[in-house]
């Protein structure tokens, strides 16, 4: 299992809107529904922002919003807040109950 | 509101077992829906599976750990634990515990721990 492949970094001032990509594998990505983000503060745990390539958790902003097109999902934050400033992980299930991280993107608000 | 806690010895000398428990409040491990994984995290790195544990018992690992790790539960305490061997200073990293939804279909992890820093180190 390879780590799925997304940008070290990105940028964007405030209001604006980035993306971030995620590249993976016909055996992950690609075969499956099951792309998740997490937003990663500095010393804190992970948390969910988007499950199933484009499901919102419950208190999400729905300024975040996912997708997927082939083997490549993408993470697209609109109205860049401060407090978005964090890394940001892409996660995908890879069948058999395996589970595949991407290398992480830190996302700077400048 | 479900809590997750890891514990066990900060520091771990190479070639010797890495142990951690998690424990898990505000919900149960008997539950049949949902699975208990762990993740680490090198400093300064990115997120790592390691591997999970079902209500059935059945375990799932990350194929690049699978030969030195043991993930188990003990419902009597609430508590599922990590066993990793033979460990080097590659295995330095924060560990966290986490409980995901399985369900008919597959869901990430949505509540976590605080992690704990294992630092291997002679």
């Amino acid at each position: 299992q390879s780590a799925l492949t997304q940008p070290r970094s990105v940028s964007g001032s405030p209001g604006q809107s980035v993306t971030i990509s995620c590249t993976g594998t016909s055996s992950d990505v690609g075969a499956y529904n099951y792309v998740s983000w997490y937003q990663q503060h500095p010393g804190k745990a992970p948390k969910l922002m988007i499950y199933d390539v484009s499901q919102r958790p419950s208190g999400v902003p729905d300024r975040f919003s996912g997708s997927k097109s082939g083997n490549t999902a993408s993470l697209t934050i609109s109205g860049l807040q401060a407090e978005d400033e964090a890394d940001y992980y892409c996660c995908s299930y890879a069948g058999t109950f395996h589970v595949v991280f991407g290398g992480g993107t830190n996302l700077t608000v400048l | 509101q479900l809590q997750l806690q890891e514990s066990g010895p900060g520091l771990v000398k190479p070639s010797e077992t890495l142990s951690l428990t998690c424990t898990v409040s505000g919900g149960s491990l008997s539950s049949t829906i949902y699975y208990w994984g762990w993740i680490r995290q090198p400093p300064g790195k990115g997120l790592e599976w390691i591997g999970s544990i079902y209500y059935s018992g059945s375990t799932y690992y990350n194929p690049s750990l699978k030969s030195r790790l043991t993930i188990s539960v003990d419902t009597s305490k609430n508590q599922f634990s990590l066993k990793l061997t033979s460990v080097t200073a590659a295995d330095t990293a924060v560990y966290y515990c986490a409980r995901g939804l399985y369900s008919s279909s597959w869901y990430p992890p949505d509540y976590w721990g605080q992690g704990t820093l294992v630092t291997v180190f002679s």
